[in-house]
């Protein structure tokens, strides 16, 4: 079975100054998809990055880019630039071709300080 | 505004109580899902639903009843609810129910904090 695991519950980040959140993964699929999803306190959980594991190239958007390392099954969000705005919890979770379903982490509370 | 809203956004009910949660997405997509988030704990895929039929129902038990009368519209309905059944209730929605053949995602509402007393 797929699990995700989010080692930081919390952390916390002064603006402007870049974080990096962890997540690693377990499966013995080769294929699938991994993404980071961003829940601020008013709760609306927001997709922020998503890799597709075919792809070697790490994925950007913005500000946030993620360092995806199969072999190791590492998929860490990288934030630059923090905001007051980032303040939020963090869930990385990972989609299996096999089952189809979304496996989520416990989550990353990150906080920005100004 | 992702298009997934649901009602109530707080709920406080007892264990005799009978109540309902509702979820409607303008996004045109035809499956739709009911996760249960607790916290320090991952997101459980509770029920998944795909053009109105219910495709996944993960050992939830009987005391939640979910009801999917059309594409747009996720209701689930609560009865002798217990105090660990205190949880946010997040619906969701994607185009199809094939996520990974489909290159799709979720597309989240902003759930609805229930207490059960």
């Amino acid at each position: 079975a797929q699990t995700v695991t989010q080692s930081q519950p919390e952390m916390s980040v002064q603006e402007a100054e870049t974080v990096t959140l962890s997540c690693t993964y377990d499966t013995s699929e080769n294929n699938y998809y991994l993404f980071w999803y961003k829940q601020p306190p008013s709760r609306q959980m927001i997709l922020v990055i998503r890799q597709e594991a075919y792809k070697q190239q790490n994925a950007t958007e913005n500000r946030f880019s993620v360092n995806f390392q199969k072999a190791a099954k590492s998929f860490s969000l990288k934030i630059s630039d923090s905001q007051l705005g980032d303040t939020a919890m963090y869930f990385c979770a990972f989609l299996s071709y096999n089952t189809d379903k979304l496996i989520f982490g416990t989550g990353t509370r990150l906080q920005v300080f100004p | 505004e992702t298009g997934v809203t649901q009602t109530p956004r707080h709920l406080v009910m007892g264990m005799t109580n009978k109540k309902s949660l509702k979820c409607e997405q303008h996004l045109g997509h035809n499956a739709m899902y009911w996760y249960k988030q607790s916290a320090k704990k991952p997101l459980e895929l509770m029920f998944v639903y795909s053009l109105e039929e219910r495709v996944e129902n993960n050992s939830v038990p009987s005391r939640f009843s979910p009801e999917c009368p059309n594409s747009s519209h996720l209701f689930l309905h609560l009865h002798t609810l217990q105090p660990e059944d205190s949880a946010l209730y997040l619906c969701a929605s994607s185009q199809v129910v094939t996520l990974a053949s489909s290159a799709d995602t979720q597309y989240f509402g902003p759930g609805t904090r229930l207490t059960v007393l």
